[in-house]
């Protein structure tokens, strides 16, 4: 089982803030790291799968660099709007067939 | 195109009891995850099924099996429920494309989750 873990656990930034968090795991036998947002009262939504260092990647305001060396990964939000709010939960794979450890995920709330 | 479907939405059982949660996949998915979300954690890998077998398993007790139909929905059945049972159940599915098949790129579409909780 790996060790993942995020920081900050929760955020509260204000509208038109940009932000970012931290996604620590263990670099050894690293597959591929996953992100994923999930807003409360719906499904976890993929937003990125990255597998090589140095990877980044970009959807939008949203974006997320990848250190499999030392192994972490940072998501990145651009000017923060109230529907970002969500808990961003990464999760990164040692071995094949998804066999996924999630972290316990940042809680992001953008207050308008 | 229906998404990943999940049921019931939730469930409430006493301890001992026997629960089964269903999930159907995402049209064109063939492989099924099981995760289990304690409060305050984030999801756990249950197990995969894929080819109606089980091809991955996180560590979950024996208790806890499943089953994967030949349209390829899927089960998740858990016995003698224990009170740290209580959670939510999500179910993710995926077509496998991924590097040397080993799926680890593979994007998961989860369901909404069933929420069990045990008395």
């Amino acid at each position: 089982i790996l060790n993942v873990e995020q920081s900050p656990q929760s955020l509260h930034v204000q509208e038109g803030d940009s932000t970012n968090f931290t996604c620590s795991f263990p670099s050894s036998n690293f597959y591929a790291l996953h992100w994923y947002r999930w807003e409360t009262a719906k499904s976890p939504e993929a937003l990125f799968v990255m597998t090589l260092n140095g990877d980044e990647k970009k959807k939008g305001r949203i974006s997320a660099t990848l250190n499999t060396k030392e192994g972490y990964s940072y998501l990145y939000i651009k000017g923060s709007q109230p529907e970002d709010s969500a808990t961003y939960l990464c999760a990164p794979l040692s071995g094949g067939y998804q066999k996924v450890t999630f972290g316990t995920g940042t809680k992001l709330q953008v207050i308008p | 195109d229906a998404g990943v479907t999940q049921s019931p939405t939730h469930l409430i059982k006493t301890r001992g009891q026997q629960v089964t949660l269903r999930c159907s996949p995402k049209s064109g998915h063939d492989t099924v995850s099981w995760y289990q979300q304690a409060l305050g954690q984030g999801p756990q890998f249950i197990f995969q099924y894929y080819e109606e077998e089980e091809r991955q398993r996180g560590n979950f007790p024996d208790r806890f099996s499943g089953h994967q139909f030949p349209n390829y929905s899927s089960e998740l059945n858990v016995n003698a429920l224990l009170l740290g049972d209580s959670a939510l159940y999500l179910c993710a599915s995926s077509s496998p494309t991924g590097l040397a098949g080993m799926g680890s790129t593979d994007t998961q579409y989860f369901g909404p989750g069933t929420r069990l909780t045990v008395l």
